[in-house]
C-alpha cells in the first residue's frame, strides 16, 4: 500500500499560519476518522499531535488543528512559533487493518 | 512516568535473524496496543507491525509480513519484534510506541514512544 502523500516541505514567518495536507484515498483517509499527525525534531521521537482527525492530547497547544474533507486530512499550526520547526507526518487507519504514514513534511520556520 | 526503552538492536548479516525488545513501566501493560514503527535513517516513518493487548490478534506491514513476528509477554511489560530473513532494506531506527487509549480495539494512534534503537543489516 502506497504512502500518504504530503508536501515535502512547507515554510512560514513566526505569527503566520501554515497548513499541511495529506492526501490518501477511500480506504484509509476517507474511510476512517483515524488520521493522526506526529511532530518529530531532529534526533527525537515523534510526538501525537492530532488524533481521530481534529482531536488534541493533552497538553498540545490549541495552535495545531486538524480536519478532513474527503481522502485529504490537513493541519494547520497558527500563530508559528520557532521552535514549530520540525517533520510533521500523517497517518491513517487502512481497510486491511494497517497503519500508513504519509512521505512527511519539513517545516521551516523563516 | 510511562517509559518505554527498546534494546536488542545491532549489525547483522542481510539473511540473519534478530529479536527487538521493548521494556515497558508506567502504566498498566496490559491494557494497551503496542506496535512497532521504523525509520530508515534521514527518511519517513513506516508501520511495522502491532499486537493487541493479549497478543491474540497481530497486524503487519506488506514489508515484513512473513518474516517478522510480534508477541508480548505482558507479565515482563514487554512487546518483542522477531526479524527473520533479514535484508539491507530493514535498516533502520525501531520504535516502539503505545496506543493512546487504554482498551483500544486497534492500532489507530500512539502518544508514547521510545527512543529508538538502529538495526543496521550489512555484510
Amino acid at each position: 500500500q502506497s504512502a500518504l502523500t504530503q508536501p515535502a516541505s512547507v515554510s512560514g514567518s513566526p505569527g503566520q499560519s501554515i497548513t499541511i495536507s495529506c492526501t490518501g484515498t477511500d480506504n484509509d483517509i476517507g474511510g476512517y476518522i483515524y488520521v493522526s499527525w506526529y511532530q518529530q525534531h531532529p534526533g527525537k521521537a515523534p510526538k501525537l499531535m492530532i488524533y481521530d482527525i481534529f482531536n488534541r492530547p493533552s497538553g498540545v497547544s490549541d495552535r495545531f488543528s486538524g480536519s478532513k474533507s474527503g481522502s485529504t486530512a490537513s493541519l494547520t499550526i497558527s500563530g508559528l512559533q520557532a521552535e514549530d520547526e520540525a517533520d510533521y507526518y500523517c497517518s491513517a487507519y487502512t481497510s486491511v487493518d494497517t497503519l500508513i504514514f504519509g512521505g512527511g513534511t519539513r517545516l521551516t520556520v523563516l | 512516568e510511562v517509559q518505554l526503552v527498546e534494546s536488542g538492536g545491532r549489525v547483522i548479516r542481510p539473511g540473519g535473524s534478530l529479536r527487538l525488545s521493548c521494556a515497558a513501566s508506567g502504566f498498566t501493560f496490559d491494557n494497551y496496543v503496542m506496535t512497532w514503527v521504523r525509520q530508515v535513517p534521514g527518511k519517513g516513518l513506516e508501520w511495522v507491525s502491532a499486537i493487541n493487548w493479549n497478543g491474540g490478534v497481530t497486524g503487519y506491514g506488506d514489508s515484513v509480513k512473513g518474516r517478522f513476528t510480534i508477541s508480548r509477554d505482558n507479565a515482563k511489560n514487554s512487546v518483542y519484534l522477531q526479524m527473520d530473513s533479514l535484508r539491507a532494506e530493514d535498516t533502520a531506527f525501531y520504535y516502539c510506541a503505545r496506543s493512546r487509549r487504554a482498551h483500544s480495539s486497534g492500532w489507530y494512534n500512539f502518544d508514547h514512544w521510545g527512543q529508538g534503537i538502529l538495526v543496521t543489516v550489512s555484510s
